[in-house]
């Protein structure tokens, strides 16, 4: 069945840099497009980043653009964010999700996520 | 950016009654809207896309309705498992989220 295991988040210092990892397992990773959603403690979910199937075209949230990227390594079945620039308010659950289909748009599956505080 | 904005925040039912969740945009989504289910401490769920279009797995007490900038979400008769917090959200121009409508033991 479709897996994705997140890791990579921890406590960082608001300015530094953080690189998040979704491992996928389940599917064929090259033919779906991928998203990171975050959600804030105790708050709602927020849209990250999406990477198409190809890795042919990114889109992220005003919030992060120019301060995120993402990536993906199909050889290895890996979704990828770095952070840099860090904000406190960068602070949230990191949930990576593929589409539900191939082109679908929709995120079909999520991962448990990984929890990333900013903090001095 | 387009803004959701569900109501109500929260809705106290009993098992068996009927849930009707409401999406508004704050402009024209067309039918590129969906809704997740969220439980504590898991991750979210995909119940409905495109507006109407049910999930496989999901059972058929749950659907969806709208165009534009108005949708539904509809429990026809709630379940135990059924409460939970549940998210529109829409890829029409950019993505975003609404903010929730917690469904509650009454």
């Amino acid at each position: 069945q479709v897996q994705l295991v997140e890791s990579g988040g921890g406590v960082v210092q608001p300015g530094r840099s953080l690189r998040l990892s979704c491992v996928a397992s389940g599917f064929t990773f090259s033919n779906h497009g991928m998203q990171w959603v975050r959600q804030a403690p105790g708050k709602a979910l927020e849209w990250v980043a999406l990477i198409w199937y190809d890795g042919s075209h990114e889109n992220y949230a005003d919030s992060v653009k120019g301060r995120f990227t993402i990536s993906r390594d199909d050889s290895k079945n890996t979704l990828y964010l770095q952070m840099d620039s860090l904000r406190v308010e960068d602070t949230a659950v990191y949930h990576c999700a593929k589409d539900l289909s191939a082109g679908s748009g929709w995120s079909g599956a999520w991962g448990q996520g990984t929890l990333v505080t900013v903090s001095s | 950016e387009i803004v959701l904005t569900q109501s109500p925040a929260t809705l106290s039912l009993s098992p068996g009654e009927r849930a009707t969740l409401s999406c508004r945009a704050s402009q024209t989504v067309s039918s590129y809207l969906a809704w997740y289910q969220q439980k504590p401490g898991q991750a979210p769920r995909l119940l409905i896309y495109d507006t109407s279009n049910r999930v496989t797995d999901i059972p058929a007490r749950f659907s969806g309705s709208g165009s534009g900038t108005d949708f539904t979400l509809t429990i026809s008769s709630l379940e135990p498992e059924d409460f939970a917090v549940y998210y529109c959200h829409q890829r029409y121009t950019g993505y975003t989220f609404g903010p929730g409508t917690k469904v509650d033991i009454k």
